[in-house]
């Protein structure tokens, strides 16, 4: 069993609609980040968390620590929010070393 | 300022061939991270520098692989006599300070090598 799991794998979706990623984990983390991987490659950090929620924009992350679980929102979801959403914990004293799920590919269709 | 920059973009070697992989972080970012994502795959960790050294290679996947920092800047990754398991996109990170909780890891567009 990988210690981060995500779910779903796949998810398609209509323009507009609210969008959820789930992200459980088994290990003791220090902090979660939510990754984005647009087609062609290019990753970019969309959250870092250890607690609570964030807001960016459309954009929304939650943590439970107790449970061990995080969820990454989007609202009023749009064509170009489709990519690959990855989310990574931070091992405690693993200085930095990122373990990683293995990405859930969202396309949202017009 | 500049990103996180890779070179070369794209590389085909054959098997058996010597690759070296460079990576320019953001400038002024101590900690630097080599990580891998084979086709289909999710991404896995290779290494991290901390400066010049590296307190952790454990991700590194046999001894054929290697990586060097100099000056607290570049960083060459390198894969000796390659194999085609090795074909993948070779990314590199950069951060701030590692292991600090407000510290965001910045990409690199990646190498993509192709062994034949």
């Amino acid at each position: 069993k990988n210690e981060v799991e995500q779910s779903p794998q796949n998810l398609t979706a209509q323009e507009g609609e609210f969008i959820t990623i789930n992200c459980s984990y088994s290990v003791g983390i220090s902090a979660l980040h939510w990754l984005q991987q647009h087609p062609g490659g290019g990753i970019v950090s969309l959250f870092m968390l250890s607690s609570g929620k964030k807001k960016h924009g459309r954009l929304i992350a939650t943590i439970n620590i107790q449970e061990k679980h995080s969820s990454l929102h989007i609202t009023a979801s749009h064509p170009r929010d489709s990519a690959v959403y990855i989310c990574a914990v931070l091992g405690l004293d693993s200085y930095g070393k990122l373990t990683f799920g293995q990405g859930t590919i969202l396309t949202v269709h017009p | 300022g500049a990103g996180v920059s890779q070179s070369p973009s794209n590389k085909v070697t054959e098997k058996g061939k010597d690759v070296e992989l460079r990576c320019d972080p953001i400038s002024g970012h101590t900690a630097l991270y080599w990580y891998r994502q084979s086709l289909g795959q999710g991404l896995e960790f290779l290494i991290y520098f901390q400066g010049n050294s590296a307190p952790d290679k454990s991700g590194l996947p046999s001894d054929r692989f290697s990586a060097e920092r100099t000056g607290e800047s570049v960083s060459t990754l390198t894969i000796q006599r390659t194999q085609q398991e090795d074909s993948a996109v070779y990314l590199c990170a950069s951060s701030l300070i590692a292991g600090d909780l407000t510290d965001t890891q910045y990409f690199g567009p990646g190498t993509r090598l192709t062994v034949l």
